[in-house]
């Protein structure tokens, strides 16, 4: 079946770090993809929709200079936390999926702890 | 906007119970909805997705119902096992934004099965 991919699974790193994360659609493209962060005991919450060839479309709240995306391919999607801060320390998850009314695929989501 | 409120937040049983997990949603618009797994520190993993014109579905021992012009669904696990224990997400996909937006999440209900 259709898969995501996320990487990396984990990353420590110091205040004031800018963090990549990847998320790739395996078998399948997606012209869509979701970008989700959880706080802990906290729902996962949508932060972006990455749109492949177009910006991103930011929720509420969420700040599009802090939280770049790029979605530059049909399989990939990154998001980078810039100048990241202990307060972004949370985790985060991508989602795609290759038809609207079919399963969104998950990635195994990125712990991002900033000391 | 939408609002996802599961019930219970926790739940402890012995082995070989049947169980049900609820889930409300406050706007009925919506697409499909979704039950999902994550384990500790993992990705989700999707168990059943019900479109909007749809009933139930049923996966081995899992049976999903929705419920859409009450704003309710429900998650039946029969037999319990151990392997059970993880927290279960439900998840609405709104279809007041054209199909393209991301998903809502409730905050999950933490499921133990006593060995």
């Amino acid at each position: 079946g259709a898969v995501v991919s996320q990487h990396p699974s984990r990353v420590i790193c110091k205040s004031g770090t800018s963090v990549k994360i990847e998320c790739r659609s395996l078998d399948f493209q997606a012209t869509t993809m979701f970008w989700y962060r959880q706080f802990p005991k906290q729902s996962l919450m949508l932060m972006a929709t990455s749109n492949e060839g177009s910006k991103a479309t930011y929720e509420q709240g969420v700040e599009k200079d802090k939280f770049l995306i790029n979605h530059a391919s049909l399989t990939l999607s990154t998001l980078t936390v810039t100048s990241a801060h202990p307060e972004d320390s949370s985790f985060y998850i991508c989602s795609a999926g290759d038809r609207r009314n079919q399963p969104q695929h998950f990635g195994d989501g990125t712990r991002l702890s900033i000391l | 906007k939408q609002e996802v409120t599961q019930i219970p937040a926790a739940l402890s049983v012995p082995e070989g119970e049947n169980l049900v997990l609820n889930c409300s949603f406050t706007d009925s618009a919506i697409y499909n909805l979704q039950w999902f797994r994550q384990d500790p520190g993992k990705g989700l993993t999707s168990l059943l997705l019900i479109q909007s014109s749809q009933r139930e579905q049923t996966s081995g021992r899992l049976n999903a119902s929705l419920d859409k012009s009450s704003g309710r669904s429900t998650l039946y696990i029969a037999a319990s096992q151990p392997g059970d224990s993880a927290t279960y997400l439900c998840a609405v996909h709104d279809s007041s934004g054209g199909g393209a937006d991301g998903l809502t999440f409730g905050k999950g209900t933490h499921l133990i099965i006593q060995p």
